[in-house]
């Protein structure tokens, strides 16, 4: 596709339940990142991959969260367990590359967004 | 954290210029300065960035201080459509970093 696609638009669930967010990046891009963003606030950044390798997870709230990426483009973030809070929009964006030659290349493409409702 | 401080809100008038300011006073040298918008529900689109230089697009202009611990990012005729929320980012250039997004500035532009 043309852009960033993320799936399923919108996600109701009950608590205690596990759910599975889906990102398809833009082909050929190389960076992908997660955020999660609250109604109002801005996006608040959770994990990041460079091809298959997670690069940073420090904003993963706790171990009930988890991202993938195994082959390099697809990538799914997973809640486990989930409760009321983890109600958000969640974001995907990806970027041509990281790094080029020491400077930042490209910008971030985000997706629609996951709309997570945990009951 | 974010590293940057953005007013929570400005008005401008249809047609006029949008003058968004953004302070950065802890940037280091390697950082730069990139800025987003979110209309409504859509996702942020990247708009401009720039390291020390004053840039400008199609879409706006980046002025950047000497010193770059602040910058404005300029809408020269503002529209109804550019109602959104403005992000301001630095970001580090010799490495790879994560993204951090701040509150922005909720920008309403007046009819």
């Amino acid at each position: 596709g043309a852009g960033v696609s993320q799936s399923p638009r919108y996600k109701v669930t009950k608590r205690g339940q596990d759910v599975a967010l889906r990102c398809d990046p833009i082909s050929g891009h190389v960076s992908l990142y997660w955020y999660r963003q609250a109604l109002g606030q801005g996006p608040e950044f959770l994990t990041y991959f460079n091809y298959e390798a997670q690069q940073d997870k420090s904003g993963l709230p706790n171990d009930r969260f988890s991202a993938e990426r195994p082959e390099g483009s697809i990538s799914t973030l997973t809640i486990q367990r989930t409760e009321q809070r983890d109600s958000a929009m969640y974001r995907c964006a990806s970027s041509l590359d990281g790094i080029s030659g020491g400077f930042p290349t490209g910008e971030l493409f985000f997706g629609e967004g996951s709309r997570l409702t945990v009951l | 954290d974010a590293k940057t401080t953005q007013p929570t809100s400005m008005d401008c008038a249809e047609g006029r210029a949008a003058n968004l300011p953004c302070n950065h006073s802890t940037i280091s040298g390697n950082e730069y300065v990139y800025w987003y918008r979110q209309i409504h529900s859509q996702g942020p689109q990247y708009i401009i960035h720039g390291l020390k230089n004053n840039e400008t697009n199609e879409m706006a202009s980046l002025i950047i201080t000497e010193d770059r611990k602040s910058s404005t990012l300029i809408l020269p005729h503002a529209t109804l459509r550019d109602t959104a929320v403005y992000y301001c980012i630095v970001r580090v250039a010799n490495r790879d970093d994560k993204i951090i997004f701040g509150k922005g500035t909720r920008l309403h532009i007046l009819p």
